[in-house]
């Protein structure tokens, strides 16, 4: 149990387009959902905590405009990156939690490259 | 906020022998803490868990134990094997009402043959 995916797992486009990515919990449903980034060698940085039908909340720094963030059912939420830049490659990973629980499950990631 | 640290960065063992990586926290009212194992180009996995309201918990070769009164939380692997070669990250509740957590910087484990 206790499974979530992430598609796609790489992708690679150009700069100054958008890339969507969706996480998705398999086998429970999915309250808030959180979006990290990771650089090489480096810890989880939280980007943004999402609730099921509400709008994300946003880490100091991040810019919300640019990282779209929709968690319009329990099961599903994604992460738009807009107007993509090179600077923006990154392991992007989502992880979701059920309501009145304090466990995380993380999804595999997905590696972003802006050419 | 929270903040958490933990020790060491990097840890080499020899197959078999055991290992053991250490967090600190910084808030007293942190009552949750796991443990996540990430491998090269994949995400966390949580492999075990442990709340404030007890000291020690146990899994198989993994070991999570807590200390309240200094607010540290410390990861024991016995039994070394190759697979446990691996980045293991500490996390504790953040801010936003503890639905978020506030990860250590992750010890990169290195299980020699």
């Amino acid at each position: 149990g206790a499974v979530v995916s992430q598609h796609p797992s790489w992708v690679i486009c150009k700069s100054g387009t958008s890339v969507k990515i969706e996480c998705r919990s398999l086998d429970f449903q999915a309250t808030t959902m959180f979006w990290y980034r990771q650089f090489p060698k480096q810890s989880l940085m939280l980007m943004a905590t999402s609730n099921e039908g509400s709008k994300a909340t946003y880490e100091q720094g991040v810019e919300k405009d640019k990282f779209l963030i929709n968690h319009a059912s329990l099961t599903l939420s994604t992460l738009t990156v807009t107007s993509a830049h090179p600077e923006d490659s990154s392991f992007y990973i989502c992880s979701a939690r059920e309501a009145n629980f304090h466990e995380q499950y993380f999804g595999p990631g997905t590696r972003l490259t802006v050419t | 906020g929270e903040n958490v640290e933990q020790h060491p960065s990097t840890l080499s063992v020899q197959e078999g022998d055991s290992a053991v990586i250490k967090c600190t926290y910084s808030d007293s009212a942190s009552n949750y803490f796991p443990w996540y194992k990430q491998e090269l180009g994949k995400g966390p996995q949580l492999i075990i868990d442990i709340r404030s309201n007890v000291g020690e918990k146990k899994d198989q070769r993994i070991a999570v134990t807590l200390n309240k009164t200094a607010k540290h939380f410390s990861l024991h692997i016995t039994e070394t094997q190759p697979e446990d070669s691996a980045v293991y990250f500490c996390a504790a509740p953040g801010d936003n009402y503890g639905q978020n957590f506030v990860f250590g910087p992750g010890t990169r484990l290195s299980v020699l043959p």
